[in-house]
């Protein structure tokens, strides 16, 4: 069965850190692309970074360039999003999301989510 | 960047009743890459249609997908109980991809 699962997400003050984990199962993680999608309380879905399979296509959304990375580790079949100097506006459940066709590519699937909460 | 509305915010069915909803895009969507999500309470979306038209692995024939260009449409037959949930389109043809902002079916 394809699992993603989520971890490393938690309350943390503005201006903090995060490093969020996905952990893949099921597939073989080095042969597809990966993204973080998060969707704040009570709103829609943002889609937030995308890695190639290999690392070496990486894009972001303009509202987390600079501030977040994406990277991952095929040998641990794991997928981390870094976020540094983290605002209000960051506040949302985290999820991971396989991308089946590299960067044009419908999300499938997803993981459980990480709650990320930023706030003093 | 291509921006999604979905119409109507909300949608109010019975059980058994069909469903249609609207997604139109703020420019054409390339390849029709042009997908549905469906997500429940507290749950992760779940891909329902991708391509426009075609379903994902397992989705019911009661989903179906149409449309190309800047108006797309889901239509949902015989609602279900499980069907009563957000539901989102998303272009991934255009860099940024983007989601609608969701229609709400709910119950009458």
């Amino acid at each position: 069965e394809v699992q993603l699962v989520e971890s490393g997400g938690g309350l943390v003050q503005p201006g903090g850190s995060l490093r969020l984990s996905c952990a893949a199962s099921g597939f073989t993680f080095s042969s597809y692309s990966m993204n973080w999608v998060r969707q704040a309380p009570g709103k829609g879905l943002e889609w937030v970074s995308y890695i190639s399979s290999s690392s070496s296509t990486i894009y972001y959304a303009d509202s987390v360039k600079g501030r977040f990375t994406i990277s991952r580790d095929n040998a641990k079949n794991s997928l981390y999003l870094q976020m540094n100097s983290l605002r209000a506006d960051d506040t949302a459940v985290y999820y991971c999301a396989r991308g089946p066709s590299g960067v044009k590519s419908r999300f499938d699937p997803w993981g459980q989510g990480t709650l990320v909460t930023v706030s003093s | 960047d291509i921006v999604l509305t979905q119409s109507p915010g909300t949608l109010s069915l019975s059980p058994g009743e069909s469903a249609t909803l609207s997604c139109r895009a703020s420019q054409s969507v390339s390849s029709s890459y042009l997908a549905w999500y469906q997500q429940n309470p507290g749950q992760a979306p779940r891909l329902l249609i991708y391509g426009a038209s075609s379903r994902a692995t397992g989705i019911p024939d009661r989903f179906s997908g149409s449309g190309s260009g800047t108006d797309f449409t889901l239509t949902i037959s015989r609602l279900e109980p499980e069907d009563f949930a957000v539901y989102y389109c998303q272009q991934y043809g255009s860099s940024p991809q983007s989601f609608g902002q969701g229609t709400k079916l709910e119950i009458k």
